[in-house]
């Protein structure tokens, strides 16, 4: 049973960086055909993607959020780490990492998710 | 940029059949993937790729995918099955998710 836990601080100040790691438990970040992704969900809203990263290092950004995101992998720890900078409180929200399987350049589903960490933006 | 629209709100009585849709400009030639959410916890798939069903959920749970409207049907919906569900998409290298719609059991 794949497991996936994510950490990192739960409140960050307006300006700074939000930094999460997502420790993968019992499958191997490089496996072939499966990528690895971050995905928020603000209070009470509904969800929004954020990247995703393949053990190469390939990544997909959402577009809007691109040029405030770097979405990396550690193979040997078997994680993957989120980088959100210049926050505002409207980066307030659960973030959430998963799993997605591939195909042909194709992601597909987000079949294992972590539990979620809610990350708060104030000062 | 491509957008998925849901309804707000379904509701349904016990025991009857729920339908969910998820509307796109030709969504029929994409894979759409649908997820469960309670809330405080995590989403979790109940149909990927237009009909399949993980071996985990209950056989209730179907798909149906063409033209321009992607459907999440519940036969004989239960009172565990209040939740809000989204639709998902691949679009132009970018994971695309519907704005989510509240599933009431009556």
């Amino acid at each position: 049973q794949v497991q996936l836990l994510e950490s990192g601080p739960g409140l960050v100040k307006p300006s700074e960086t939000l930094s999460l790691t997502c420790t993968v438990s019992d499958f191997s970040i490089s496996t072939s055909n499966y990528y690895w992704g971050w995905v928020r969900q603000p209070p009470g809203k509904g969800l929004e993607w954020i990247g995703s990263i393949y053990h190469n290092g390939n990544t997909y950004y959402m577009p809007s959020l691109k040029s405030r995101v770097t979405i990396s992998v550690d193979a040997s720890k078997n994680q993957f780490s989120l980088n959100l900078t210049s926050v505002t409180a409207s980066d307030t929200a659960v973030y959430y990492c998963a799993r997605l399987p591939s195909s042909s350049w194709i992601l597909d589903q987000f079949d294992y998710w972590g539990q979620g960490s809610l990350v708060t933006v104030s000062s | 940029s491509y957008e998925l629209t849901q309804p707000l709100s379904v509701s349904v009585a016990l025991g009857q059949t729920a339908r969910i849709t998820c509307g796109g400009d030709k969504i029929g030639s994409k894979n759409v993937h649908w997820y469960q959410q309670r809330p405080g916890q995590a989403p979790v798939v109940v149909i990927y790729r237009d009909s399949n069903r993980p071996s985990v959920i209950p056989e209730r749970f179907s798909g149906y995918n063409s033209g321009n409207t992607a459907t999440l049907t519940i036969s004989g919906a239960q009172g565990e099955d209040e939740a809000t569900y989204y639709c998902h998409v691949w679009d132009r290298s970018t994971v695309i998710f519907g704005g989510g719609t509240r599933l009431t059991v009556l």
